[in-house]
């Protein structure tokens, strides 16, 4: 079956920019969480979506933000982009939330 | 809040060793265990879990071992290839949310 989907791959975005990542899970999955992988911090948790509704956030501002839509596939969107966005941006599919999560590739933000 | 730790930030070991990479993690209420391991431009990929009720789990050539007691949890691979090399994490959840160790940079010389 087809693994978690995001697109685009890479995207280079000027500071105060905005941009808009999407995330396609595995058939039947219904939980979306985002991740931020960065070297210094590595992998922090964003945001998870169940059925539409966002279950479970993490500790970053407010210009972060997402949604899922009716079909389970999520958007994440960050707002007045900072280099400090830089990173790779990662989305997890799981059947629950509770366990089984495959992740996607990933896309690879740069921040100039 | 929840932390994940790994005691080394890098192994090297001979091909067809067994390696063996270590996990700390701090919430007690952790209830379910995640390896991944994650090669260069790639999302991480799953290697194997284990639940709180469990202290052992074997896959292929893998086996994760959980100690409950002291919060620690280690990933054995046997006879190391170098297709074994990578970064692995380690995950615990807290409800839906994943939190991941640092990352072993696992090199395995021919």
């Amino acid at each position: 079956k087809a693994g978690v989907t995001q697109t685009p791959r890479y995207l280079i975005k000027t500071r105060g920019q905005q941009v808009t990542l999407s995330c396609s899970p595995i058939s039947g999955h219904r939980s979306v969480s985002w991740y931020q992988q960065t070297p210094g911090q590595g992998l922090q948790f964003l945001f998870e979506y169940f059925s539409e509704t966002q279950r479970n956030k993490g500790n970053f501002p407010g210009r972060f933000s997402g949604r899922q839509f009716s079909n389970s596939r999520s958007e994440m969107n960050v707002s007045t982009l900072e280099l400090g966005d830089s990173a790779l941006y990662l989305c997890a599919s799981s059947p629950t939330g509770l366990y089984g999560y495959t992740f996607g590739s990933g896309t690879r933000l740069t921040v100039v | 809040g929840e932390s994940v730790g790994l005691h080394l930030p890098t192994l090297s070991v001979q091909e067809g060793d067994n390696s063996i990479i270590n996990c700390a993690y701090s919430n007690s209420a952790s209830d379910y265990f995640i390896w991944y391991k994650q090669e260069s431009g790639k999302g991480p990929q799953f290697i194997i879990d284990i639940r709180s009720n469990m202290d052992k789990r074997q896959g292929q050539r893998v086996t994760v071992l959980l100690n409950k007691t002291v919060k620690h949890l280690s990933l054995q691979i046997a006879a190391t290839q170098p297709g074994d090399s990578a970064v692995y994490f380690c995950a615990a959840t807290s409800g839906s949310r994943l939190t991941f160790g640092e990352g072993t940079q696992l090199t395995v010389n021919p």
